[in-house]
């Protein structure tokens, strides 16, 4: 059974902080990880992951995938209030299913 | 605008009343699926469509039906709601079109309440 672990499970900071969220990963036939952002709503697609080693990078947010150790972190720098959110880590495995396995998420709150 | 729409956003029901979650997408992807989210389990899949015609179900599919007529629709139904069943519900889409293409949109979510 694919299985995906998130550390820490909360996290509170303050502004211009730089914080590291972690997802590890159990998966047969890994095709790729997601990471997405959820506030008080759907889940918002941020970085897809599918090669070790490249970081993707979108403004204060950047994610590394690690196939070998089986692992990803996303990086958020300068964090601002408006980071804070449920941050989830998700893997597709391999087969006929294109299910995306979740972990339970690291809940961030950025105070002022 | 490119998106996945739901409805209702809420709903509150009574034991074994039917009901139907809608979900449209407009982005022409072949492949969607259901989701429960929990508090403390975090998101689980209920069932899945890989095309028209073509379900299977996810990890959760106890008590629930879903039919794919056509491309852009995908319906959960509940037969017989249980208080279980109070849960967010979302819809997601995706194109299967290759490696690296299979990033799910998500529906903005069903708030299920049964009692």
């Amino acid at each position: 059974e694919d299985k995906v672990v998130q550390s820490p499970l909360s996290l509170v900071v303050h502004e211009g902080d730089t914080v590291t969220l972690n997802c590890s990963y159990e998966v047969t036939n890994f095709r790729s990880l997601l990471w997405y952002k959820q506030e008080k709503k759907a889940p918002t697609f941020l970085f897809m992951l599918t090669s070790s080693g490249i970081e993707k990078k979108s403004g204060r947010l950047s994610s590394i995938l690690d196939k070998k150790e089986l692992f990803s972190i996303l990086n958020i720098t300068a964090t601002q209030t408006g980071d804070s959110a449920i941050y989830l880590c998700a893997v597709v495995g391999g087969g006929s299913n294109y299910k995306l396995t979740f972990g339970k998420g690291t809940l961030l709150t950025v105070n002022p | 605008e490119a998106q996945v729409t739901q409805n209702p956003r809420y709903l509150i029901t009574v034991t074994g009343k039917k009901l139907t979650v809608t979900c449209s997408q407009n982005m022409n992807h072949e492949y969607m699926s259901w989701y429960r989210q929990d508090p403390g389990l975090g998101l689980r899949q209920i069932y899945y469509s890989m095309n028209v015609e073509v379900t299977d179900k996810g990890d959760v599919p106890e008590g629930y039906k879903v039919s794919r007529k056509e491309k852009r629709n995908f319906p959960l139904i509940l037969e017989s709601p249980s208080p279980n069943q109070t849960s967010l519900y979302f819809c997601a889409s995706s194109k299967l079109a290759g490696a690296g293409q299979e990033t799910q949109y998500f529906g903005p979510g069903t708030r299920l309440l049964v009692l």
